[in-house]
């Protein structure tokens, strides 16, 4: 059982459509990370959100945190065959520097 | 920097044979992961260390596993012996100090057991 839970696992989508990834966890997070990783390639660091709430936006990218910080999503307007990867949400657990990862979305977008 | 470095990239080695995965993290970072990702388990921390020192292998799967940071700049994930279940990618990642910070990572040393 993975602390931290993502849905959905596999989505294709048509480019210039909108999608909508979850990142769940029964506990409390000081804080959450999303990640993107390309075939070949370690995990590349997105964006962090910090307080229970926030909303961060990265181009067509919008990151929220929940407010009980538990929970993240991962929204992307147009998407375009270039944001094809997986994404991963990762969250330190502990109090401390361990950084403990979700199982990830798997992310096509088809041209 | 270069980032972090991981060697070999690909590793194809026979069933019961040792295995010495090699990182080289960023230069001044003072955390260490091994993270192996696979389909079915996705990226699972094996071990991370502090200044050298290892905090946490509770991640580590069998006492075949094991990992050493002999200084600040070299850490080594050894497999004794492997199995076709340890088929994975394995990655190594670096970090500063502090709440929140970005987690580098090498490109990953893809193994085969077969």
């Amino acid at each position: 059982t993975q602390l931290l839970e993502q849905s959905p696992q596999f989505l294709s989508i048509q480019e210039g459509e909108n999608l909508t990834v979850y990142c769940n966890s029964s506990s409390v997070f000081s804080s959450l990370q999303w990640y993107r990783q390309e075939p070949g390639e370690g995990p590349v660091l997105l964006v962090t959100v910090v307080t229970g709430g926030e909303v961060k936006k990265l181009k067509r990218l919008t990151f929220q945190f929940g407010d009980a910080r538990k929970d993240s999503s991962l929204h992307i307007t147009a998407a375009q065959p270039g944001d094809t990867g997986l994404y991963l949400c990762a969250g330190f657990y502990n109090a401390g520097n361990m950084l403990t990862f979700g199982g990830g979305t798997r992310l096509m977008v088809k041209p | 920097d270069a980032g972090v470095i991981q060697s070999p990239r690909h590793e194809v080695t026979e069933m019961g044979q040792e295995v010495t995965l090699r990182c080289k993290p960023i230069s001044g970072h003072d955390y260490l992961f091994w993270y192996r990702q696979t389909m079915m388990r996705g990226l699972e921390l094996l071990i991370y260390f502090n200044n050298n020192v290892p905090i946490d292998d509770s991640g580590m799967p069998e006492d075949r596993f094991s990992a050493k940071m002999p200084n600040a700049s070299f850490s080594t994930l050894k497999i004794q012996p492997s199995e076709p279940r340890d088929s994975a990618v394995y990655f190594c990642a670096s970090s500063f100090t502090g709440m929140n910070t970005e987690a580098f990572f090498g490109q990953g040393t893809r193994l085969t057991v077969v």
